[in-house]
């Protein structure tokens, strides 16, 4: 049963545009939520993270949203530039001391110049 | 740059044939984790450790296991792998510190012949 889910494949945005991708949670236990970024044969990325006692975190272009009555965290990309191109995960921290994290499918993010 | 470093990152062996793959880190993080990766899926935990403490998660095959002979070094050893363990396998590396991400390499993609 996936915990995390990203049900979107693929967005398909055009260079200048704000990127919007979307990510639900079933896990009420889940603490800290992070954004990771993969080019292809590459690792994934830290992007960006957010904590459950917040609601916003912003970097530069990059802005996660975190809506913990609904489950759902968003991540905006404004401008949107063709580098930003890749494989967008969305991760989350089950609250243990671990620090496990458990990871979405993942979504191809297109920026069309 | 500091940073996770897997080799090879591609490695082909036979079915049933023990394979070792490698991951260093000069983070000097003190947590070492382990993921595989299939296609179109989510990045999945296998095992971690948390300095010298070993921790399997509870899902992982008794084919994998896992050394880590000092802080830098991690080794995943597959004692008899199957077609179905052909994959990318993620190394990572985080501090304990409260709310710090995870740092990937760019993986290990073992095919099986």
């Amino acid at each position: 049963d996936q915990q995390v889910k990203q049900n979107s494949p693929s967005l398909s945005v055009q260079e200048g545009r704000i990127s919007i991708l979307n990510c639900d949670y079933t896990n009420s236990m889940f603490d800290y939520f992070l954004w990771y970024k993969k080019y292809p044969a590459e690792g994934p990325t830290f992007l960006i993270s957010i904590s459950s006692i917040k609601d916003k975190n912003e970097d530069g272009r990059f802005t996660v949203f975190l809506n913990k009555s609904a489950k759902h965290l968003s991540l905006h990309i404004v401008p949107s530039q063709p580098g930003d191109s890749a494989v967008y995960f969305c991760a989350a921290r089950d609250g243990g001391a671990t620090n496990k994290l458990i990871f979405g499918t993942g979504t191809l993010l297109a920026v069309q110049p | 740059d500091a940073m996770v470093i897997q080799n090879p990152r591609y490695q082909v062996t036979q079915f049933g044939k023990p394979v070792t793959l490698s991951c260093s880190q000069t983070l000097n993080h003190n947590v070492m984790y382990w993921y595989q990766q299939k296609s179109s899926q989510a990045p999945k935990l296998l095992f971690h450790y948390y300095d010298k403490d070993f921790n399997n998660e509870a899902d992982t095959p008794d084919n994998f296991q896992s050394r880590r002979p000092n802080t830098s070094f991690c080794f995943l050893d597959i004692r008899s792998p199957g077609l179905g363990d052909a994959a990318m396998y993620l190394c990572a590396t985080s501090t304990s510190t409260y709310n710090q991400p995870q740092h990937f390499g760019d993986g290990t993609r073992l095919s099986i012949l």
